[in-house]
């Protein structure tokens, strides 16, 4: 049980360049989340999946898309990177509608991500 | 706007003190506040807190919700260097859908 996954663990780009980050969960969690972290701003969230084929903006969502490919796995591709978009990026997951500890997030172990 | 602000933002102490995380929240449609704590990498999760005015305890941490003024502290008493870490709050909607975090209280445990 892996819990949440990402690749890559590190990534720099230049400016224009396009990647796409993957994330993974084998929790059957109908939940997945992309966050990105800068330094004094908490976690923002850019996108989220209720569940597999639905994808919603979140608080930061421009530069970004995003692909729920199946109930496991969520991608978030920048199709022309800019260095604003520097950061660590958390791919997260959860099973809201469950008792107990519904909406507790898991995360994976995140993204670097350094755009020249 | 929902948002979630935490204090002190950073926080310098001795091993041994006790300390005390704030978090006030305006999060739409409000079912839980969560913290975790993060080290180096992910965040991992400490508490989820749901109904107002019950104590959550996890050996030297506990929690506790306040719906009527939109807060919640994390006590950590007795601390250790292990402790050090930062502490992330965040409120969560009826959904389960939107997550918002706070900034982080940055703790430092002196030996």
């Amino acid at each position: 049980n892996a819990g949440v996954t990402q690749t890559p663990k590190f990534q720099v780009l230049k400016t224009g360049q396009s990647m796409t980050l993957q994330c993974a969960q084998d929790m059957n969690h109908n939940s997945m989340y992309w966050y990105r972290q800068d330094p004094g701003m908490g976690l923002r969230l850019i996108y989220y999946s209720a569940s597999e084929g639905t994808t919603d903006k979140g608080e930061v969502p421009n530069g970004y898309n995003v692909s729920r490919l199946n109930k496991r796995e969520f991608s978030l591709r920048l199709e022309s990177a800019a260095p604003s978009q520097t950061s660590v990026y958390f791919c997260a997951s959860s099973d809201f509608r469950s008792s107990g500890r519904a909406n507790e997030q898991f995360f994976g172990p995140g993204t670097r991500l350094t755009v020249l | 706007e929902d948002k979630v602000v935490q204090s002190p933002l950073s926080l310098v102490v001795h091993e041994g003190d006790t300390v005390t995380l704030n978090c006030s929240y305006e999060v739409t449609n409000f079912r839980s506040l969560l913290w975790y704590k993060q080290e180096k990498k992910a965040p991992t999760f400490l508490f989820m807190l749901t109904s107002s005015g019950i104590e959550k305890k996890s050996g030297r941490l506990s929690s506790i919700l306040d719906k009527k003024e939109l807060f919640s502290i994390l006590n950590i008493t007795a601390t250790q260097t292990g402790d050090s870490a930062v502490y992330l709050c965040a409120g969560v909607d009826n959904y389960g859908q939107n997550f918002v975090f706070g900034p982080g209280t940055r703790l430092s445990v002196l030996p």
